[in-house]
């Protein structure tokens, strides 16, 4: 079975810091990659997805992802964070022949201004 | 567009009893899924609705339970309520829930306390 880990699971940095949060997936053939972000008070909704193509992906707000197959991992980042980027982030993979995705357990991050 | 509407936002229940939640899918998907999530934890995928059917499902006993309507809306019923069933569920729907470009339109969840 897929699974998923997301090894920092609170980050604290302070505005225009840069950002990198790990996501590292077990299952070794073809997987749709996603980010998903829920600001505070939010519902959860997609920052950004990988399926095929330039393995760097961008997405909302100035977000990015790297989809390295070698390392099996699609770690986020973003260059200068800013206060609003305070939330809860969420790695998600589809395997390859499934439609469901798994989901790691989370990254809370906290800018401070 | 309207978005993936979930009733009730809270609720209070004791063991043994039963629960259950509705779910709003947004305009044009035609796929709902359910995930729980407890405290400090990513979503765990229950089950997910196509077309009215069941068409896949995560590692829940029979005692949770669902169904998806004509119009696409949903409910999740659990049964014979455990302390750990406590933690928000997730109503999620879909346009393209049978492949692998299933993105996610979530909902703001029902959040669970079982006494």
């Amino acid at each position: 079975a897929q699974s998923v880990s997301q090894h920092n699971h609170h980050v604290i940095l302070s505005e225009a810091a840069s950002l990198e949060l790990g996501c590292n997936y077990s299952y070794g053939g073809t997987v749709n990659l996603f980010w998903y972000v829920q600001y505070p008070g939010q519902h959860l909704q997609l920052l950004l997805k990988y399926f095929s193509g330039d393995p760097l992906v961008k997405g909302i707000k100035g977000f990015e992802a790297e989809f390295i197959k070698s390392k099996f991992s699609f770690n986020l980042r973003k260059p200068s964070v800013q206060w609003s980027d305070t939330a809860e982030y969420f790695c998600a993979v589809i395997s390859g022949g499934s439609y469901i995705p798994t989901f790691g357990r989370g990254t809370s991050l906290i800018v401070h201004p | 567009e309207t978005g993936v509407t979930q009733s009730p936002t809270h609720l209070i229940k004791t063991r043994g009893q039963q629960v259950t939640l509705r779910c709003s899918s947004q305009s044009g998907h035609n796929t709902v899924s359910w995930y729980q999530q407890a405290l400090g934890q990513g979503p765990q995928f229950i089950f997910q609705y196509y077309r009215e059917e069941e068409n896949g499902r995560g590692n829940f006993p029979p005692r949770f339970s669902g169904l998806q309507f004509p119009n696409y809306s949903s409910e999740l019923n659990v049964n014979a309520l455990e302390l750990d069933d406590s933690a928000l569920y997730l109503c999620a729907s879909s346009l393209e829930g049978v492949s692998g470009a299933n993105v996610l339109t979530f909902g703001a969840g029902s959040r669970l306390t079982v006494l």
